[in-house]
């Protein structure tokens, strides 16, 4: 019972592809987002939906682009990618502000 | 715009030993604050927070922490750790937008 997953855990591809990440949650929880964990384990959000809407977007590369079919999914489409992409992403979802946010596992992604 | 600094970047502690993880925040509003803790190639596990109320909250895993306005400080304390609390320790905040901010994170080693 799985409550955020995220598929696949281990990306590892060459600079120009273009990749997708896939995150679910079975919480019931009106928001999603997206996180990115840097190698110096620094966390800061990406991208943020609410029923599908997407409301936050902290000035990423356009090469980012999220997409939400429904309110329990939330996906990251990554065009041409860089070797500063390297890091790992993480899906989250939560109910309300004061609730606090729940993660997934996260996705390690190496561009080589 | 919100910030978090914790002080701290890594904490070597004996086991059964007290511990401290500082934090403080900076906020032109009224805050929410969190502490999350990420054990080894994981995702972030919710520890404890605090919206409003007795600056004392306690969260899972014997931790507590103390919010502290004047000081805009949100320590996180364990009377006694174990071995099994080495992990790495993020405070957060959240003003609005329900977007957490984070801190750089704090690594505890509990040595035996």
């Amino acid at each position: 019972d799985t409550a955020v997953s995220q598929t696949p855990k281990y990306l590892v591809t060459q600079m120009g592809n273009d990749k997708s990440i896939k995150c679910e949650q079975n919480l019931g929880h009106d928001t999603m987002y997206w996180y990115k964990q840097d190698s110096k384990k620094f966390l800061k959000i990406m991208f943020s939906y609410n029923n599908k809407e997407l409301i936050i977007n902290e000035t990423v590369p356009n090469r980012f682009s999220p997409k939400s079919p429904d309110k329990a999914h939330l996906n990251l489409h990554i065009n041409s990618l860089e070797l500063g992409d390297s890091a790992v992403y993480f899906c989250a979802s939560s109910p309300s502000q004061t609730q606090g946010t729940y993660f997934g596992p996260g996705t390690r992604l190496t561009v080589t | 715009a919100q910030s978090v600094t914790q002080l701290d970047s890594q904490v070597p502690v004996f086991e059964e030993a007290p511990v401290e993880l500082r934090c403080n925040y900076s906020s032109s509003v009224s805050v929410y604050l969190f502490w999350y803790v990420q054990y080894p190639n994981q995702g972030l596990q919710l520890l404890l927070k605090y919206l409003s109320g007795s600056t004392l909250v306690k969260g899972i895993n014997g931790f507590e922490a103390e919010f502290n306005k004047s000081q805009t400080s949100f320590h996180l304390r364990k009377p006694s750790v174990h071995i099994s609390d080495t992990a790495e320790y993020f405070c957060a905040v959240s003003a609005s937008g329900n977007k957490l901010v984070f801190g750089a994170g704090t690594i505890l080693r509990v040595k035996s």
